[in-house]
């Protein structure tokens, strides 16, 4: 079983739909948790941190219930812009960073 | 620039060569990492260096994988007798302080090696 797993999509979805992307990861020792996102072809670039109290970035919203071991981002009104592949993010032993698949998005006008 | 720069960009290799693939961090950064990313996949660690000293390398997936950062700045990851599973792109990344959670990582743009 992978550390942190991703449902891989693609996720296809409309402008401005709500679009919502789950994670788990196995190791309940994780300190921090974030969301990565990909562009094609592109390295990965950090969107936004998750904490335990939930987090709010513009039209991005991250949730961590470390009880269940579960992490989500929920994107609003989405943009043509946002299409990518999110990469739910660990830290394990040490801090080093453990990623899961990713999920594709696909925004279509 | 100011960012993580990786070489070559492309790089293809026949079955059995050796490759060496190079990162520059960004000036001044304690941090650096490896990662391995196939097609379809998020990017899987390879090995930890803090400044020269290689801390972690359990992510190397055999002896044929070597990384070395000599003088703590610039550092290099070697394959050698190269095989088709090793095909996927290489990304450096680095990081200002020491390795612990919730540094901000900076990734460079990968090396992408195609094994033919």
């Amino acid at each position: 079983r992978k550390e942190v797993e991703q449902d891989p999509g693609p996720f296809n979805v409309p402008e401005g739909a709500t679009v919502a992307f789950n994670c788990t990861y196995s190791n309940s020792a994780s300190q921090s948790f974030f969301w990565y996102r990909q562009d094609c072809r592109k390295e990965p670039k950090l969107l936004m941190s998750v904490y335990s109290s939930g987090n709010e970035d513009g039209r991005f919203t991250a949730q961590l219930n470390r009880a269940s071991q579960y992490i989500s981002l929920l994107i609003r009104d989405s943009k043509l812009s946002d299409s990518a592949t999110y990469l739910c993010v660990v830290t394990s032993d040490g801090g080093k960073l453990i990623f899961g698949q990713g999920t594709e998005l696909s925004v279509k006008p | 620039g100011a960012g993580v720069s990786q070489s070559p960009r492309y790089k293809v290799a026949k079955r059995g060569q050796d490759v060496a693939l190079r990162c520059d961090p960004i000036s001044g950064h304690v941090s650096l990492f490896w990662y391995q990313q196939a097609l379809g996949q998020g990017p899987e660690f390879l090995t930890y260096f803090q400044n020269e000293a290689q801390l972690d390398k359990s992510g190397l997936p055999s002896d044929r994988f070597f990384a070395e950062r000599p003088e703590g700045s610039v550092s290099t990851l070697k394959i050698q007798r190269t095989q088709q599973e090793d095909s996927a792109v290489y990304l450096c990344a680095s990081s200002e302080k020491r390795q612990r959670s919730g540094n901000t990582i900076y990734f460079g743009e990968g090396s992408w090696l195609t094994v033919v």
